[in-house]
């Protein structure tokens, strides 16, 4: 079965460089989330589209933005990247079923390294 | 926001079940308990969610307490590639704002 692909799968960038995680989901879901998971920490919920639509914030910082395209993919564009950006970025993706959300499938993350 | 607590770690024996608790004192009518899993080195994995009553699939058992404040994770026969980390999330029916709490890291002894 289909899951959610993310890409890159690594990257690795330079302090005040520009990064763009990019996030397919599971056809036919219509909503996508972001997270981001710092070493030994625990996912912490960025953003999430429902829709094509921004529905929900958690802690994303101004530095960070995230749209979903037409085609139901995402991508987060991260700008002025600083060492504390390095972390895991999960992506996940869902449908509503007669209003009520489903369970999340996570993609296998993106490793962003900054040096 | 309804927050949920849980023990910052368990430990079972292999082939022995294992019981994962959960307290949401706040939780509200309409949210779902919702619980998830993260073996080392992967995203996150669904394991399972109910509202009310008590749940099974193939994967766990979701014992729900008749009040809604707190439920338990149950894995009948706790296997190595059970230890993961285990986290609890209440989710409002239509929200799509999902957030992982600390939870808890469950490590299986052969």
């Amino acid at each position: 079965a289909a899951g959610v692909i993310q890409s890159p799968r690594h990257l690795i960038k330079e302090k005040r460089e520009t990064a763009t995680l990019k996030c397919y989901p599971i056809p036919r879901h219509d909503t996508v989330y972001w997270y981001q998971q710092g070493p030994g920490q625990d996912p912490q919920f960025l953003i999430s589209f429902y829709e094509k639509m921004q529905s929900d914030k958690g802690s994303i910082p101004d530095r960070f933005s995230a749209q979903q395209f037409s085609d139901y993919h995402s991508e987060l564009n991260m700008s002025s990247l600083e060492l504390g950006d390095s972390a895991l970025y999960f992506c996940a993706s869902s449908f509503e079923l007669q209003g009520v959300v489903t369970e999340a499938f996570f993609g296998q993350g993106t490793r962003l390294t900054v040096v | 926001d309804a927050k949920t607590t849980q023990p910052n770690s368990m430990e079972s024996n292999e082939e022995e079940p294992v019981h994962l608790p959960c307290n949401h004192s706040t939780i509200s009518g309409t949210d779902y308990i919702h619980w998830y899993r993260q073996l080392p080195s992967q995203g996150p994995e669904y394991v399972i969610h109910g509202l009310t009553s008590n749940v099974n699939n193939r994967m766990a058992s979701l014992a729900i307490a008749e009040d809604r404040k707190s439920s338990t994770l149950i894995l009948h026969r706790a296997t190595l590639r059970d230890a993961a980390v285990y986290y609890c999330i209440l989710r409002l029916y239509n929200n799509n704002d999902m957030r992982f709490g600390a939870g808890t890291r469950l490590t299986v002894k052969p």
